[in-house]
């Protein structure tokens, strides 16, 4: 099955710096990348998501990069607000149906 | 357009007892997979539900199943409720499921077993 990578597992940045977190994924067939933000007590909420098909795509302050040749694909926050401070999980789907999560980057953005 | 749904929010079981929690999906939406999250092991696929049909199914013992109905709607039921059982059961609904379609996840149910 797919298995996925993330890190760093913890990340505290400056308001208004830069986040990147990275995952890794082993299924060459994995089509299908989103992000989830995930803060407390809720479930989490997709924010952005890349097919296979693309390389590159962004959303206002968040974009995400996907190189399938290394298997990895990255998520970027530029200029951080203290609402960005969250769980963010990435999560690959190979050809089957399941979402195949990494365990998590816990963001804290310092004001 | 409302969210994905689920019921009850919170629960306590004693060991050895069953539970069933509930998820409505978002309207339109016709697939519905549960996950299960600890602090441990993360977020895990439990199974998938499409037109009231298991369509797949992650590595849980089959104390854990669940149905669809034709509403969408969906259950999940743990039979003989162990402590490691203790978790956060999350429903994600999306419009057809399978690769590349946007799964949208509800805000849970956390069930402590003791």
């Amino acid at each position: 099955g797919e298995n996925v990578e993330q890190h760093p597992s913890t990340l505290s940045v400056q308001e208004g710096d830069s986040a990147v977190i990275k995952c890794t994924y082993s299924d060459s067939a994995s089509n299908y990348f989103p992000w989830y933000k995930q803060e407390l007590g809720k479930g989490p909420q997709l924010i952005i998501d890349i097919r296979s098909n693309v390389g590159e795509k962004k959303d206002q302050r968040i974009a995400v990069t996907l190189n399938k040749t290394a298997k990895h694909f990255s998520l970027h926050i530029t200029e951080t607000q203290p609402e960005d401070s969250a769980v963010y999980f990435c999560a690959a789907i190979p050809g089957d149906y399941k979402l195949s999560f990494g365990a998590g980057t816990t963001v804290t953005v310092r004001a | 357009k409302a969210g994905v749904t689920q019921t009850p929010r919170y629960l306590i079981k004693t060991r050895g007892q069953q539970v069933t929690l509930s998820c409505s999906p978002i309207s339109g939406h016709r697939s519905v997979s549960w996950y299960q999250q600890t602090p441990g092991q993360g977020l895990q696929f439990l199974f998938e539900y499409f037109s009231e049909t298991q369509r797949n199914k992650g590595n849980f013992p089959g104390r854990f199943s669940g149905r669809q109905f034709s509403n969408s709607r969906s259950e999940m039921n743990v039979s003989t409720l162990e402590l490691g059982d203790s978790a956060l059961y999350l429903c994600a609904s999306s419009w057809v499921g399978g690769g590349g379609t946007e799964q949208y996840f509800g805000p849970g149910t956390r069930l402590t077993v003791t």
